[in-house]
């Protein structure tokens, strides 16, 4: 079966350690995307990538990083400069649209919940 | 810039219908539609495109006025499985998405 999956669901690490969140998917999709969410709040970016070994940041890439050696793959780093990283991390990929179309749909992974400690 | 959708929270009976806005102070080349359950992933609703063009979910409507740069999320006839906190994302350039904060639905019996 096609899908996104995400590793671990849940995550606890002490402060000031980096963590990795790892992000895998199957359905031969170009653009993946890490989303974070806080409690009550909606999706904001953190880095998106339309190619292999090619990456954009979104609205709140400070304290993270990210690689992209694979198509099907999509590690997110949690740095020790994140500020506050407690948060629930949603992976999730597109096919890349057509030009002047639009976006296609998302699909997200399960997500991860990691906790500083 | 963030779209804000609006209300923030509304609660039904079975049966009844709902509104949920999105509005951007930017120009739009389309909106996205979303539903998150508690602790899960979002699930995807519909995609409106500049042009009038719409995919996804056949038992809900949406509406895009591009002028206006707003788009409206139409649920009729709720059922206790529409409960849950509905996402727009606006797509303005780079093809990337902006989500709003979220408007929390709930269906009682």
């Amino acid at each position: 079966d096609g899908g996104i999956t995400q590793s671990p669901k849940y995550l606890f690490r002490k402060e000031g350690q980096n963590v990795t969140l790892s992000c895998e998917q199957n359905l031969n999709h170009d653009a993946m995307y890490w989303y974070r969410q806080d409690p009550g709040q909606g999706l904001r970016l953190i880095y998106y990538s339309q190619i292999v070994n090619d990456f954009q940041k979104g609205d709140i890439a400070e304290g993270y990083s990210v690689s992209r050696e694979k198509k099907e793959s999509f590690p997110l780093t949690v740095t020790s400069a994140q500020k506050n990283p407690t948060a629930f991390y949603l992976c999730a990929s597109s096919t890349w649209p057509l030009q002047g179309v639009g976006m296609n749909e998302q699909f997200f992974g399960p997500g991860t919940r990691l906790t500083v400690l | 810039q963030q779209p804000v959708q609006s209300p923030q929270a509304v609660i039904l009976r079975e049966g009844e219908d709902a509104v949920i806005n999105c509005s951007s102070s930017k120009a739009l080349y389309s909106v996205h539609w979303y539903r998150q359950k508690h602790g899960e992933a979002p699930v995807f609703l519909m995609i409106l495109l500049k042009g009038g063009e719409q995919k996804g979910h056949d038992k809900i409507s949406a509406s895009f006025n591009e002028k206006k740069q707003q788009s409206s999320l139409y649920l009729t006839a709720s059922q206790l499985s529409y409960s849950g906190t509905y996402f727009c994302g606006t797509e303005t350039s780079g093809s990337r998405l902006t989500f709003g904060e979220g408007t929390q639905l709930t269906v009682n019996p």
